[in-house]
């Protein structure tokens, strides 16, 4: 069965520094990999996608993620947060892209002045 | 906003009760997904709908069932309800694609369970 680990519980960034958050899956062929952000309160928002191609994709707000097959990763990246990106954070995958995601545990932004 | 409307935006009802909840999906899409997320399992999948037809289930209760109407519209029935059963429930739609694409969430309905 597939799934998906995002080691971090919490990170505490500093405003305008940079960002990474980890997350690997288990799946057996090739996944259909998503980063999805919520924000308190609202519904889950996608911040980009992989399907195929580019192992770099480039998503919404100056975030991007790499596929690395190897390490079965797909780690998100933001060079420079803003206050704004404090956030729940979720890594997510499925085996076809339009079947059900199996998602990440999440992992809290916190940003500090 | 992503195009999924759910309503309503919160629900509080006791033990025992039923209560259903409605998704009204992207214009176009045909694909209707219901999750389920709590602190302590998480977001999970509950059963997916596409166009009409049950088209998979996850980790969904007997208690639970669900359904798609002709004009797309998605309703999520839970009954004999227990306190936990409180979560927040998100319906997304998606168009079906061979190529695969993504799921547009709606804002959640928040369950409250007494």
């Amino acid at each position: 069965a597939q799934s998906v680990t995002q080691p971090d519980i919490h990170i505490t960034v500093s405003e305008g520094a940079s960002l990474e958050l980890r997350c690997n899956y288990s799946y057996g062929a090739t996944p259909y990999l998503f980063w999805y952000v919520q924000s308190p309160g609202q519904g889950l928002q996608l911040l980009l996608k992989y399907f195929s191609g580019d192992t770099l994709v480039q998503g919404i707000k100056g975030f991007e993620a790499e596929f690395k097959r190897s390490q079965s990763s797909f780690n998100l990246r933001k060079p420079s947060v803003h206050w704004s990106d404090a956030a729940e954070y979720f890594c997510a995958v499925s085996n076809f892209g339009n079947e059900k995601l199996t998602f990440g545990t999440g992992t809290r932004l916190t940003i500090i002045p | 906003d992503s195009g999924v409307t759910q309503t309503p935006k919160h629900l509080i009802t006791a033990t025992g009760q039923r209560v259903t909840l409605r998704c009204s999906p992207r214009s176009g899409d045909l694909s209707v997904y219901w999750y389920q997320q709590s602190l302590d399992q998480g977001l999970q999948f509950l059963i997916h709908y596409y166009n009409g037809e049950e088209r998979a289930k996850g980790n969904i209760l007997e208690r639970f069932s669900a359904q798609q109407f002709p004009d797309l519209h998605s309703e999520l029935n839970l009954s004999s309800l227990e306190l936990g059963d409180s979560a927040l429930y998100f319906c997304a739609s998606s168009v079906d694609k061979p190529t695969g694409d993504e799921q547009f969430f709606g804002p959640g309905t928040r369950l409250t369970v007494l």
